[in-house]
């Protein structure tokens, strides 16, 4: 079956270390994998699109990797604040056409502890 | 960057009553949009896409008759809850993108819906 996986539910770092989250599929062949912010209460924010062809994607502290042999994708958010607490999602579209009719995992819950 | 906008944000409603939840782009024009739904601690799972001026397609085990969508503008679809149960309350969430060049996705806030 098709499974889109992000390992933690839950993550607690220190403020100014590296938060890496994880997401795993298994049984898709995406063009492409996102990953959204979301805060309580609120709809996803998109972070940052990497494609099948790139191994790695950078902005400012944010960076995601994509390994389509393994297929994960790595999200670290760098000098980690207090402020990065918040719910981050992985997604994918099912379809691997590159559409926008996404399937979200069930995200990775950061706290960022001053 | 682009906005969506959902209104309401949290609505409460009595058993057996509908709900219209409307999502609009602000500044710029959508022929798709994406109805998702989300229920505490769970992924958020589409629940449809709507097309400008034709009919919505609806992903499977997702009621066309319960959940009706109407996109009758560029900027503009509504999802109405029909006959509201208490297993309806959910948070509601609609995406739309710019186009197939761009890269991005964008949500609105989300809807709160409360069935008592």
């Amino acid at each position: 079956s098709q499974k889109i996986e992000q390992n933690s539910e839950a993550l607690n770092i220190q403020e100014g270390k590296t938060a890496t989250l994880t997401c795993n599929y298994t049984n898709y062949s995406p063009a492409y994998l996102q990953w959204y912010r979301q805060d309580p209460g609120r709809g996803p924010v998109f972070l940052l699109l990497i494609r099948e062809n790139e191994k790695e994607k950078r902005k400012e502290r944010l960076k995601v990797t994509f390994d389509t042999t393994l297929k994960q994708s790595l999200f670290h958010i760098t000098a980690s604040q207090p402020a990065d607490s918040a719910t981050y999602l992985c997604a994918l579209d099912p379809s691997g056409a590159g559409s926008y009719q996404l399937t979200f995992g069930k995200g990775t819950k950061l706290s960022v502890i001053p | 960057g682009a906005v969506v906008s959902q209104h309401p944000s949290r609505v409460i409603c009595k058993s057996g009553t509908s709900v219209k939840i409307e999502c609009r782009s602000l500044d710029f024009q959508a022929t798709t949009m994406f109805w998702y739904r989300q229920f505490p601690k769970q992924s958020l799972m589409l629940m449809a896409t709507s097309n400008e001026g034709s009919k919505a397609t609806y992903e499977q085990g997702v009621e066309k008759d319960k959940f009706l969508i109407n996109h009758a503008s560029l900027t503009l679809s509504t999802l109405t809850v029909t006959s509201a149960h208490p297993e309806d309350s959910s948070f509601y969430i609609c995406s739309a993108a710019l186009g197939p060049t761009n890269t991005e996705a964008f949500f609105g806030q989300g809807t709160r819906l409360t069935v008592v």
